[in-house]
């Protein structure tokens, strides 16, 4: 099956420091990507669809300028949380779905993010 | 929107056969998703319905009812790695999902 990777798998930062997460489709390309956060046994909830070339639609409650998505390729979308807080201590997962109309949506293998 | 429900926790034993059920309701319909997730892993796909009917895949298969707005995902012969949370999804615009049910297999 297709192949999505996710960097990086875990990361400890600062408060108040910015944190990237890069989520790349490796063998298809994938115009829309989805970024997720899920809390400790919680479900996964959707924060944002990030459109290559076009403005990310955040979902209702997520900040936009907290954390900023860019989709800058048909492979390749990152979301940066900036001025982290532990609040943000969450696993972050991005998912996507081949351009060619597959069913399936691929995930990343997920960053657990830990703001000190 | 959509609304997932799936229950929060269910124990089984090594060997028997589990059934997981979800309902939703959602507008723009466009199938239904079933997911397993270990804890502190990504979700990895186990089934994709979107007619009604049994789709049956080794030992888990998965069941919709686009009338009743019903889901299902039966897992045989049961092992202990199947213990796992296992996470429903409708799929519309996107997927939404639900809070996932976190299944023990014991031994």
């Amino acid at each position: 099956g297709a192949v999505v990777s996710q960097h990086p798998s875990r990361v400890i930062c600062k408060s108040g420091t910015s944190v990237k997460i890069e989520c790349r489709s490796l063998d298809f390309q994938a115009t829309t990507m989805f970024w997720y956060r899920q809390f400790p046994k919680q479900s996964l909830m959707l924060m944002a669809t990030s459109n290559e070339g076009s403005k990310a639609t955040y979902e209702q409650g997520v900040e936009k300028d907290k954390f900023l998505i860019n989709h800058a390729s048909l492979t390749l979308s990152t979301l940066t949380v900036t001025s982290a807080h532990p609040e943000d201590s969450s696993f972050y997962i991005c998912s996507a779905r081949d351009l060619r109309g597959g069913t399936e949506a691929f995930f990343g293998q997920g960053t657990r993010l830990t703001v000190v | 929107g959509q609304n997932i429900d799936q229950p929060t926790e269910m124990t089984a034993t090594e060997g028997a056969i589990v059934q997981i059920n979800c309902t939703y309701q959602t507008s723009g319909f466009n199938g239904l998703f079933w997911y397993q997730q270990h804890a502190g892993e990504a979700p990895t796909f186990l089934s994709y319905n979107v007619l009604d009917g049994l789709e049956e895949k080794g030992r888990f298969s998965s069941f919709l009812s686009r009338s009743k707005g019903y889901s299902y995902l039966l897992l045989k012969e049961l092992q202990m790695k199947d213990s796992a949370s296992y996470l429903c999804a409708g799929s519309a615009r996107q997927l939404t999902f639900g809070s996932g049910t976190q299944l023990t297999v014991l031994p």
